[in-house]
């Protein structure tokens, strides 16, 4: 089976543009996450989804929104870009947990690195 | 509030050298602690992950970490390292949303360097 899929692997964008990153999970997980990774730093926490519902944000601005579709992909959306949002946006999915939510680890896609210009 | 502390920043290494690479957590709650290694250029790979039961846990290729609830540690060791193994080695811990949701919180990273 294909592991978690990310696109576009790399993006050059100006400040003030706009972006959206896009994440396929693994086949049969429901829930979708997203990490910001800053050069040289473990990767941050974003958001997570599970059946297209938000069920958790890290400590990210609005300009920072996500969803997810019936098929379980997603998308991150960014907006009016600063130089500081320059980083690898890592996708990671889980699979639905034996007593409900979701399973405690998580399998990451190979990210998108997303430079601000 | 959970947190990881991985304690170097680098560990340079001789091949065949063995090596340890340190991580400590705070915690109020129950932990579910993980380690990732990530290669150049790539995502983050699970490496081996503790959730309960023996507290030695080991991967395929030769790593182990033990889990140490008094010490509140989760070290990753391996007794012979290899050149393949250089990369960047981070820790994480499992904190729990309502209704069995959950995000990961990481370390800093540590980078392994193995030299010939």
């Amino acid at each position: 089976d294909a592991g978690v899929t990310q696109s576009p692997t790399h993006l050059i964008k100006t400040r003030g543009q706009h972006v959206t990153l896009r994440c396929s999970p693994i086949s049969g997980h429901k829930s979708v996450s997203w990490y910001q990774q800053v050069l040289g730093q473990g990767p941050q926490f974003i958001f997570q989804y599970y059946e297209k519902e938000e069920r958790g944000r890290g400590n990210f601005p609005d300009r920072f929104s996500a969803r997810q579709f019936p098929n379980y992909s997603s998308e991150l959306n960014v907006n009016a870009l600063l130089l500081g949002d320059s980083a690898l946006y890592l996708c990671a999915s889980s699979s639905p947990g034996l007593a409900g939510g979701t399973q405690q680890w998580q399998y990451f896609g190979p990210g998108t690195r997303l430079t601000v210009t | 509030a959970q947190s990881v502390t991985q304690l170097d920043s680098q560990v340079p290494v001789f091949e065949e050298a063995p090596v340890e690479l340190r991580c400590n957590y705070s915690s109020s709650v129950s932990v579910y602690l993980f380690w990732y290694v990530q290669y150049p250029n790539q995502g983050l790979q699970l490496l081996l992950k503790y959730l309960s039961g023996s507290t030695l846990v080991e991967s395929i290729n030769g790593f182990e970490a033990e889990f140490n609830k008094s010490q509140t540690s989760f070290h990753l060791r391996k007794p012979s390292v290899h050149i393949s193994d250089t990369a960047e080695y981070f820790c994480a811990v499992s904190l729990m949303f309502s209704g069995g949701y959950n995000k990961l919180i990481f370390g800093a990273g540590t980078r392994l360097a193995v030299h010939p």
